[in-house]
């Protein structure tokens, strides 16, 4: 148990479907991410909040909305997606976006199947 | 752009003897390096993180190096277990500036 957890643990949704991803961290921490995990792919950092405020953005589409109402939880809405979108989606957490100690906690991720 | 590479085979090694992971890069110069465990089907556990200016690290089994002139780190487990299975990652960086690798799967054979 890393001190994250997430739900759901698995999700399939059609391409017309809204879902949400929910993340929260036990922890104490100021910054908490999303990535996104392809098979046999590196991960792709998706979203960084420091303090409930938006470090990072890269280049996600906008079918991925995140929202971040407490440095403890940190949600990834769902609209529209595609198939190509199936993946583990990691949720993380560490004490400051860029400062010692710089290690991340993983949650055990929600494993997404588009159909 | 900046690039790591862990070898994409799975190693297989058998039980009791020293498993040996790389991890190389390009284009870069991190001031830390971490090496995480994965699990199929769940998140990564961070194992350990090895600054620019130290050489070697080490926590029980495991062992770092770090070559920031080869631009490489190597990742040892000791006296390897069936228990040690899994993918390691390499990961560049800390913070919101990580870089993590595609990892490599041990298999360790009783």
């Amino acid at each position: 148990e890393t001190g994250v957890t997430q739900t759901p643990r698995h999700l399939v949704m059609g391409m017309t479907n809204k879902k949400s991803l929910k993340c929260e961290q036990h922890l104490g921490h100021n910054a908490m991410y999303w990535y996104k995990q392809s098979a046999k792919k590196p991960l792709e950092l998706m979203f960084v909040y420091s303090l409930e405020e938006r470090v990072e953005n890269n280049s996600v589409p906008s079918r991925f909305s995140p929202e971040c109402p407490n440095s403890s939880h940190l949600f990834l809405h769902l609209h529209t997606l595609q198939p190509e979108d199936s993946a583990l989606y990691l949720c993380a957490s560490s004490q400051d976006v860029l400062a010692d100690p710089y290690e991340q906690y993983f949650g055990p991720g929600t494993r997404l199947t588009v159909t | 752009s900046q690039k790591i590479e862990q070898n994409s085979e799975a190693l297989n090694i058998q039980e009791g003897k020293t498993a040996t992971l790389t991890c190389n890069y390009t284009n870069y110069s991190p001031a830390y390096l971490q090496w995480y465990r994965q699990d199929p089907g769940r998140g990564p556990v961070f194992l350990l993180l090895i600054r620019e200016n130290e050489k070697e690290k080490r926590k029980e089994r495991l062992k770092v190096t770090f070559d920031t002139t080869l631009k490489q780190s190597l990742f040892h487990i000791t006296a390897s277990q069936p228990a040690d299975s899994a993918t390691y990652l390499c990961a560049l960086g800390g913070g919101f500036k990580t870089i993590f690798g595609a990892g490599t799967r041990l298999f360790v054979k009783a």
